[in-house]
């Protein structure tokens, strides 16, 4: 297995450009989310889904958008992207097995700088 | 609103010695679960303890172990025999039962010195 995998590892924007940011696990999960990590602040929670066609927003959902069409699958989109976007963004995965609490499994991690 | 705080920035250990780290949490949930993540230079998050809130004793991990103090919302993290591969930024997270939705502390910086 390969686990959780997300490309790019760098990439850098000019502000007002678009992408996508994309993830995928092979570990048949139902649950996948991404999140951002800034210094000093922790990882905080953009947008999460429960499974194939089930997205929900986390804490800081402004300026991305996330859609689920498998359960592989969970790109995030940048629409119009802000240097206040530059960050470290990790998608997680776990599988709930009939119930919440099972531990979240993180991908490597994608560096943004937005200029 | 639920949240984590780990209170110590930065910490430093001794080789071979222990080092704990602190975690507190503010929530009205009974049931819930609480992580620690390791973080190296690699940015990779790379989960190290699991306690679940209903279960009275505290997790163990190898050189690993927790203090759940449930009344006091407390979860600290204790590694026993530092090594230098243990340095690393460490994240403590709480997890309510009713969601996926992962809650990180700041994080804690470890330094262990030769």
């Amino acid at each position: 297995n390969a686990g959780v995998t997300q490309t790019p590892k760098f990439q850098v924007l000019k502000t007002g450009q678009s992408m996508t940011l994309q993830c995928a696990q092979d570990m048949n999960h139902e649950y996948m989310s991404w999140y951002r990590q800034d210094p000093g602040m922790g990882l905080r929670l953009i947008h999460y889904s429960v499974g194939a066609g089930i997205t929900d927003q986390g804490e800081v959902p402004n300026g991305y958008n996330v859609s689920r069409s498998t359960t592989e699958d969970f790109p995030l989109r940048l629409l119009s992207a802000a240097p206040s976007q530059t960050s470290v963004y990790f998608c997680a995965s776990s599988s709930h097995r009939g119930r919440v609490g099972e531990t979240q499994y993180f991908g490597p991690g994608t560096r943004l700088l937005v200029l | 609103a639920q949240t984590v705080t780990q209170s110590q920035p930065e910490m430093s250990v001794q080789e071979a010695e222990t080092v704990t780290l602190s975690c507190t949490y503010d929530t009205s949930e009974s049931d819930y679960y609480l992580f620690w993540y390791k973080q190296p230079p690699s940015r990779q998050m790379i989960l190290v303890i699991r306690q679940e809130a209903y279960k009275q004793q505290n997790a163990t991990e190898n050189r690993f172990s927790v203090n759940f103090q449930k009344a006091a919302k407390s979860f600290s993290l204790k590694i026993s025999d530092s090594q230098l591969g243990d340095a690393a930024m460490y994240f403590c997270a709480f997890l309510p039962s009713n969601t996926g939705k992962l809650i990180f502390g700041q994080g804690t910086t470890l330094q262990v010195k030769p």
